[in-house]
């Protein structure tokens, strides 16, 4: 059973610029969840989306946004990308949406994005 | 606002000897995860506890929820080069909505 997948693994970016990140959770899964780390903050929830709906969205500025596909396909997007948006942006996906099954996620390997 | 605390934030030991990192919060929660994290990887999950004083045993590796369902800890016996890695605690608060994470214990283990 295939895992999630995320692209790009690394990209560059410079102020000023946007970014879109895409992830593809397990067969099956229906929840999409974006985390960013980075080593000062750790994982700070991004958002989450089931079903194609914004179930959730964490404590981050308008400029990220995302949206989910039918096939629960996700992407995330940051505009006007700032120094301080360098970080790994984590997918996770689950069966069901969190809260109804434990919240156990299943992560992607990560885009790090990097902001000169 | 951090919700979950994990200490300690560093610990570096050698092969062979048992450690203690601790997950910690003023809020309660429904259930708890455990998670590892290697350099270059996502988060891969260890193990969830649900109920109050649950102790899992996953092989060398204790959890335990606290009575209140406001900490964990996680123990690990006889340390392993192979455990070496960030340790995350992650919670699902009473709104049932996001998992959220600790800083994580960042554990290494040498031979």
């Amino acid at each position: 059973k295939a895992g999630v997948t995320q692209t790009p693994r690394y990209l560059i970016k410079t102020r000023g610029q946007q970014v879109t990140l895409s992830c593809s959770p397990i067969s099956g899964h229906r929840s999409v969840s974006w985390y960013q780390q980075t080593p000062g903050q750790g994982l700070q929830f991004l958002f989450e989306y089931f079903s194609e709906t914004q179930r959730n969205k964490g404590n981050f500025p308008g400029r990220f946004s995302g949206r989910q596909f039918s096939n629960s396909r996700s992407e995330m997007n940051v505009s006007t990308l700032e120094l301080g948006d360098s970080a790994l942006y984590l997918c996770a996906s689950s069966l069901g949406a969190t809260g109804t099954n434990t919240g156990e996620l299943f992560f992607g390997e990560g885009s790090r994005l990097t902001v000169l | 606002t951090q919700l979950l605390e994990q200490s300690p934030q560093f610990l570096s030991i050698q092969e062979g000897e048992n450690l203690t990192v601790y997950c910690n919060s003023s809020s309660v929660f429904s259930s708890l995860q455990w998670y590892r994290q290697e350099p270059g990887e996502g988060p891969v999950l260890l193990v969830t506890v649900v109920t109050g004083g649950e102790v899992k045993k996953l092989k060398r590796l204790t959890f335990q929820f606290g009575d209140a369902r406001k900490d964990s800890s996680l123990h690990i016996t006889a340390a392993q080069p192979g455990d070496t890695g960030l340790y995350l605690c992650a919670g699902v608060g009473r709104s049932g909505y996001a998992l959220n994470f600790g800083k994580g214990t960042s554990l290494l283990v040498t031979p």
